[in-house]
């Protein structure tokens, strides 16, 4: 994989339903995974960081998991609620020193 | 603490016109980075400062952008001319250190519309 790929492009879900997302990225020369939570017209906000094979983070009822092996990422929302709706952005930083998005997932849980 | 605040939030500009668009980054924060979403794509990096110095500018498309951070605090990215294809949201980031592994604060974005 050359560059970070994410599915699926958009997502639309119930109230109440929890889903996931994918973020795959290239394996070598890994440094960190970032996702982050994008509204349209307001700032993209950092979710988590994680650099560990193995990592798992958790911020509130969403969660992430890494595997830089195979190099890809999930990341979990339980119990979707209205206000989750919103555009969600992997990155990743490789040996180029800066962050590669992929296009995001763009998630909208219907009432 | 105040976050990047990017201004304008949306220029609306003829094709040839010229538009600088400015960046304050959070006070204390010597990494600064332009990137850009250009119709519905994936955000692309376009520069990195630290303080006032251009580390990496692999990103910028081609000579009719320019980027500057005089004195290593706000930062302006001006396009001139502009094309119809500069079109798209233009962010702005910085962060303490190196983003390899901390968090980069995103300002909301400056659209640009080229008509």
């Amino acid at each position: 994989i050359l560059n970070v790929e994410q599915s699926p492009q958009s997502l639309h879900v119930q109230e109440g339903d929890s889903t996931n997302f994918t973020c795959s990225f290239p394996s070598s020369n890994f440094y960190a995974l970032h996702w982050y939570r994008w509204e349209t017209a307001k700032s993209p906000e950092a979710l988590f960081v994680m650099t560990l094979n193995g990592d798992e983070k958790k911020k509130g009822q969403i969660s992430a998991t890494l595997n830089t092996k195979e190099g890809y990422s999930y990341l979990y929302i339980k119990g979707s609620q209205p206000e989750d709706s919103a555009t969600y952005l992997c990155a990743s930083s490789g040996s180029a020193r800066q962050l590669t998005f992929g296009s995001g997932t763009q998630l909208t849980v219907l009432p | 603490e105040a976050g990047v605040t990017q201004f304008p939030s949306h220029s609306v500009i003829e094709k040839g016109q010229t538009v600088t668009l400015r960046c304050d980054p959070i006070s204390g924060h010597d990494n600064l980075y332009w990137y850009r979403r250009v119709m519905g794509k994936e955000i692309k990096f376009l520069l990195h400062f630290v303080k006032e110095s251009k580390q990496d500018e692999s990103g910028m498309p081609n000579n009719r952008f320019l980027a500057e951070r005089t004195g290593g605090t706000y930062s302006t990215l001006k396009v001139q001319p502009a094309e119809l294809e500069d079109s798209g949201v233009y962010f702005c980031a910085s962060s303490q250190a190196h983003p390899w592994a901390n968090v980069l604060t995103f300002g909301a974005g400056s659209r640009l519309t080229v008509l």
